[in-house]
C-alpha cells in the first residue's frame, strides 16, 4: 500500500469550474500537509501547507484535511486556464515527506 | 528560476556512459536531497543529506553514487545505468528542522538512457 494515494487523472474542467482534488493516506503520524503544483517542465513548488486537521484559504484555493478519514483535498474556485498544472499532495512527519503520485489538471478556456 | 539550479535540463546517456547531474542553491538551506520522478508514480527519495552528511540512502542502486562537497552543492554520479533509470530527476533543498516553508525544487534534468 502506498504510503500517499492519489488519482493522477487527468482531470479536464471548462474555465470557472471549482475543481476539487483529493488524496488519502495511511500513516496516522503524518502531521503537516502540503499540496504542490508542477508546471510542464518545471519542478514542484509549494501551493500550500495545513498543520493537522483543518481548512486553510489562500485566494482561490482552499486545503482542507480531515485526519480522522486521512483525507486531502484542495480546491480551486473559478479554476483558470493558468492553473492547468499537476498537483501533488504531501504528507509529513519527523523528516519523512511522503508525496502522490500527482493529478494532472487542464482547465480550458 | 526558484532558487535551485540543476544542470544539465536534458541529458542522453548510453547504458556504458558516466555523468553527473548537479544541483546547486544559496537559499541557505542545510538539507539537500535528489528524488526521482516517473509518470504515474509518487515522487522517489533517492538520496538525504543534512549539513553535508548523507542521512538516507533510500535503498537506490550503487549505478547512483551522490555527492555532497558542502551545503550548497549536491551532485549524482551516474554510470551504467539501464532504460528503466529514464526518468526527471529532481534536486530540492529545506532547513531539516520543519516543513513549513516545504521543500524548494529545480527544474529537474530530464535522463534518457539509451
Amino acid at each position: 500500500q502506498k504510503e500517499v494515494e492519489q488519482d493522477p487523472g487527468p482531470l479536464s474542467v471548462p474555465e470557472g469550474a471549482i475543481v476539487s482534488l483529493n488524496c488519502t493516506y495511511s500513516n496516522s503520524a503524518f502531521q503537516y500537509f502540503m499540496w504542490y503544483r508542477q508546471y510542464s517542465r518545471k519542478g514542484p513548488e509549494l501551493l500550500m501547507y495545513t498543520y493537522s486537521s483543518g481548512n486553510k484559504e489562500d485566494g482561490r484555493f482552499t486545503a482542507q484535511v480531515d485526519k480522522s478519514s486521512k483525507y486531502i483535498s484542495l480546491f480551486i474556485r473559478d479554476s483558470q486556464p493558468s492553473d492547468s498544472a499537476t498537483y501533488l499532495c504531501a504528507a509529513y512527519n519527523n523528516n519523512d515527506m511522503r508525496f502522490g503520485a500527482g493529478t494532472r489538471l487542464t482547465v480550458k478556456p | 528560476e526558484t532558487g535551485v539550479t540543476q544542470t544539465p535540463r536534458h541529458l542522453v546517456m548510453g547504458m556504458t556512459n558516466k555523468k553527473s547531474l548537479k544541483c546547486e542553491q544559496h537559499l541557505g538551506h542545510n538539507a539537500m536531497y535528489w528524488y526521482k520522478q516517473s509518470a504515474k508514480k509518487p515522487l522517489e527519495l533517492m538520496f538525504v543529506y543534512n549539513f553535508k552528511e548523507q542521512t538516507e540512502n533510500n535503498s537506490v542502486p550503487s549505478r547512483f553514487s551522490p555527492e555532497c562537497p558542502n551545503s550548497s552543492h549536491l551532485f549524482l554520479h551516474l554510470h551504467t545505468l539501464q532504460p528503466e533509470d529514464s526518468a526527471l530527476y529532481l534536486c530540492a533543498s529545506s532547513q531539516p528542522q520543519g516543513p513549513g516553508y516545504g521543500y524548494t525544487f529545480g527544474s529537474g534534468t530530464r535522463l534518457t538512457v539509451v
